[in-house]
Order: structure tokens, then C-alpha cells, then sequence
């Protein structure tokens, strides 16, 4: 069964620190992994997206990994800020037929002075 | 670019009566618009695909004569919640992907309808 689970489920961290967010996925065959950032009440956005072959990739703050041997992905937020209090949405597509992603739970960041 | 418009963005309704939400990408066409529905702190779950000039691919267990999907232009999609009732409340976004694109494009969404039926 195609599955993408994220934790933590949420997360309070006070301003400035860095924090981690894991999403691990069963969906197969891969095609890519995207992040995506969620603000209360408003559609996601696009932060990262991670094929097959790319280990790393940073957006300013935001820094993916990507493990497509383990089927492991990180988000790595640095220097938090007020404005990260979101919730971070992974979602994995598969190749083939019309990429349908799946999408995990989302994890809850929130961001304290 | 590559905006998408969702509108309304709040909308409270009376049992029994239908409600249309549309998806509009202002600055791209969308040969495909994708539907979903969000419980609070749940993750996006799709409703429906939505295909330009043809009949909508829904999910299991999403019932389509509830949940009507007209995409008539490459530019907008409407989903009409007939007959809505409290259990339908909830927070409804739509995606696209600018057509011609890979599947590995990013989707861009519209910034949702909270549905509230009374």
C-alpha cells in the first residue's frame, strides 16, 4: 500500500532554533518527493522537490535529503522564524500514469518568540 | 506566476442546499485540476481529478452525483456540493498543473473554501 507517514505529528520550538522533520513513504515505483509549507487556512506550497537521484537540496532556510534507499526524507528548518509556524506537508509521487501524489499528515510547527 | 484562484474562500450554508466552489489558475492553463477535502489536522485527501473537456475520475468512496466536478475551460473548475449536509463541512481545496508539463511538476493550490453547513 502506497503510504507517506510524517512525525512528529507537532512541534513547538522557540525562535531561532533549528528543527528536523521526518517522512518516511512506501510509495512505489518512486518518482519524487516534495515538501510542502501549509499555512492555517490557505493552500500548500511548494518549498523542495527531491527525484530519485538528488540527496540534498536547500531553499534558503529550508534544507530536503532525500534516502531513496531507505525511503527517508528530512526537512531541516534553520534559524526558525515566527513566519515557519505552519503545518509541512510531504508528498510522495509515483511514475507512471498521471504522477497522483499521496500526501502524509503533515507535521505542525509552531514557532515561538 | 502560476497563481491559482479558489473562490469563495468561506462559505456557511443551510442543510439541503447546494453550494459551487470554483478553482480558477489566472495565469496558466490547467489541463488537469485536482479536488480535496481537509478535516482539521488531517492531511489533503483527494476527492476527485479533474479533466478539461471530459467526465471527472473520482475516488472511492466519493460519491459523484454528491459532489458534481464541471471543468469546462482550461482555466476553471467548479465543485457543486449538492445537497450538502453538516458532515460535509469541512475545508475543500483544489490543485492544477500547467499544462504540458511533466508529472513531476509542481501542483499549485488555490487557497481553499471552508464549507460550514448548519
Amino acid at each position: 500500500k502506497n503510504q507517506v507517514e510524517q512525525s512528529p505529528q507537532s512541534l513547538i520550538i522557540l525562535e531561532g532554533k533549528n528543527c528536523t522533520l521526518q517522512c518516511n513513504y512506501t510509495v512505489s515505483p518512486f518518482s519524487n518527493l516534495r515538501w510542502y509549507k501549509q499555512d492555517t487556512g490557505r493552500g500548500p506550497v511548494s518549498l523542495t522537490i527531491m527525484t530519485f537521484s538528488e540527496n540534498t537540496k536547500s531553499n534558503g532556510r529550508y534544507t530536503a535529503t532525500l534516502d531513496a534507499d531507505t525511503k527517508q526524507s528530512s526537512l531541516h528548518i534553520t534559524a526558525s522564524q515566527l513566519s515557519d509556524s505552519a503545518s509541512y506537508i510531504c508528498v510522495v509521487s509515483r511514475s507512471g500514469g498521471s504522477y497522483i501524489p499521496t500526501f502524509g499528515r503533515g507535521t505542525s510547527l509552531i514557532v515561538h518568540p | 506566476g502560476a497563481v491559482v484562484s479558489q473562490h469563495p474562500s468561506r462559505v456557511i450554508c443551510k442543510s439541503g442546499t447546494s453550494v459551487k466552489i470554483e478553482c480558477r489558475s489566472l495565469d496558466f492553463q490547467a489541463t488537469t485540476m485536482f479536488w480535496y477535502r481537509q478535516f482539521p489536522k488531517q492531511s489533503l485527501m483527494l476527492m476527485a481529478t479533474s479533466n478539461e473537456g471530459s467526465k471527472a475520475t473520482y475516488e472511492q468512496g466519493v460519491e459523484k452525483d454528491k459532489f458534481l466536478i464541471n471543468h469546462a475551460s482550461l482555466t476553471l473548475s467548479t465543485l457543486t456540493v449538492t445537497s450538502a449536509h453538516p458532515e460535509d463541512s469541512s475545508f475543500y481545496i483544489c490543485s492544477a498543473r500547467v499544462s504540458g508539463q511533466l508529472g513531476n511538476s509542481p501542483l499549485h493550490f488555490g487557497n481553499g473554501t471552508r464549507l460550514t453547513v448548519t
